[in-house]
């Protein structure tokens, strides 16, 4: 069964500062990894996906996340923090042997402060 | 990226009315569809897997008589909240995974429902 946690439900940071939001799987099998993020009373966006390529992965808004399968993670990064980013954001790891289900993280809740 | 719609965005009930949510893919077909259920604050509780043309899979714990699933059609899942009650009210999400890729799920804006 594959499972991901997120440390640390609350991140905040200056605008201008650096983002950086942890997330650690478990998988079985080579796992498909997702960042999503969520403004609210509205659906998830992709930010971005590990599907066994490259383990630096660029996504939308400036950010990236690295795969590294020694750590089991797949953090979340982003080098300057905009007040649009403030928001939630979730991990998940997709099931390949069940209809590719996600399992999601707890969520990390992002302020930014001017 | 590919779009997933949802209707209605938000609606009120009374207690004991059924509600129906529809989910449609709009430019791509989608042979699978996820529900999913969020209360303030917290993460996504997948309620059910809706595969065209066959029976939904529940999630443990979920009612399979209140929540009623129905995917007739490759770009087209409803879920009907039977017999609404106050406890039901929540923030609901549906998405539908792309087979043309890696079944990444796109997901549909939500659905905020109020039981009164």
């Amino acid at each position: 069964a594959q499972s991901v946690t997120q440390l640390g439900s609350h991140v905040s940071v200056s605008e201008g500062a650096l983002v950086l939001l942890r997330c650690n799987y478990s998988s079985s099998v080579p796992p498909y990894l997702f960042w999503y993020v969520q403004y609210p009373n509205q659906g998830l966006q992709l930010l971005l996906k590990y599907t066994s390529a490259a383990t630096l992965v660029k996504g939308i808004n400036g950010f990236e996340a690295e795969f590294k399968k020694s750590e089991t993670s797949f953090h979340l990064t982003k080098p300057s923090a905009h007040m649009s980013d403030a928001a939630e954001y979730f991990c998940a790891v997709s099931d390949h042997s069940n209809d590719y289900k996600l399992s999601f993280g707890a969520g990390t809740t992002v302020t930014v402060r001017a | 990226g590919a779009v997933v719609s949802q209707h209605p965005s938000w609606v009120i009930c009374k207690s004991g009315t059924s509600v129906k949510i529809e989910c449609r893919s709009l430019d791509f077909q989608a042979t699978t569809m996820f529900w999913y259920r969020q209360f303030p604050k917290q993460s996504l509780m997948l309620m059910a897997t809706s595969n065209e043309g066959s029976k939904a899979t529940y999630e443990q714990g979920v009612e399979k008589d209140k929540f009623l699933i129905n995917h007739a059609s490759l770009t087209l899942s409803t879920l009907t909240v039977t017999s609404a009650h106050p406890e039901d009210s929540s923030f609901y999400i549906c998405s539908a995974s792309d087979p043309r890729g890696t079944y990444e799920q796109y997901f549909g804006p939500g659905t905020r429902l109020t039981v009164t």
